[in-house]
């Protein structure tokens, strides 16, 4: 059974861009989380999708921003990127029952510059 | 909502010694409690949960409701333990994770 795949693995971008980074997850896994993780700050969620609706969110701004397919696959956006973006973004999939293991990708490693 | 605190950022053990990795949290209720590994270069992993009750790699977590606890323990650290490790309730299916500790397990 393939993991979960996050693309691409390392971006940079510049002040003020904008970013999609995308997650594939595990086949027959229909919630998709994306969590942000920064040496400061740990690991911090983002928000979750399950069938192509936002379910939880997290604390962050609205520049922050997802979505999922059909096909369960998600994009996460980041618009007018600042400095402080700059941090692994980490996907996660799981079946979407409350409180079961959720299998994360390897991330995307992303430097604003 | 649900949070946890892990004290120690980094923690150094030799070889062959025990190990405890400290969990606590802040909530009440019957909490659900996940510890999630990553290696070097490896994706987040989940290393065991409290309610399985069981031992990975030699490792094992209890719940302590008194103390409010749920360190990780390991009566004999190897190299391969050196990780990452994150305490994390679950809420749903978003998890809380700690701030992690890091392992380094001195040969």
């Amino acid at each position: 059974k393939a993991g979960v795949t996050q693309t691409p693995r390392y971006l940079i971008k510049t002040r003020g861009q904008q970013v999609t980074l995308s997650c594939s997850p595990i086949s027959g896994h229909r919630s998709v989380s994306w969590y942000q993780q920064t040496p400061g700050q740990g690991l911090q969620f983002l928000f979750e999708y399950f069938s192509e609706t936002q379910r939880n969110k997290g604390n962050f701004p609205g520049r922050f921003s997802g979505r999922q397919f059909s096909n369960s696959r998600s994009e996460m956006n980041v618009s007018t990127l600042e400095l402080g973006d700059s941090a692994l973004y980490l996907c996660a999939s799981s079946l979407g029952q409350p409180n079961t293991e959720a299998f994360f990708g390897q991330g995307t490693r992303l430097t604003v510059v | 909502a649900q949070r946890v605190t892990q004290p120690e950022k980094l923690l150094s053990v030799f070889k062959g010694a025990p190990v405890e990795l400290k969990c606590n949290y802040s909530y009440s209720g019957s909490p659900e409690l996940f510890w999630y590994v990553q290696y070097s270069r490896q994706r987040l992993q989940l290393l065991l949960r409290h309610i399985s009750r069981e031992s990975i790699k030699g490792f094992t977590a209890d719940l302590n409701k008194g103390e409010t606890s749920f360190h990780l323990k390991k009566p004999f650290a190897q190299e391969e333990d050196s990780a990452m490790y994150y305490c994390a309730p679950p809420s749903g299916n978003q998890f809380y994770f700690g701030t992690g500790t890091s392992l380094t397990v001195i040969p």
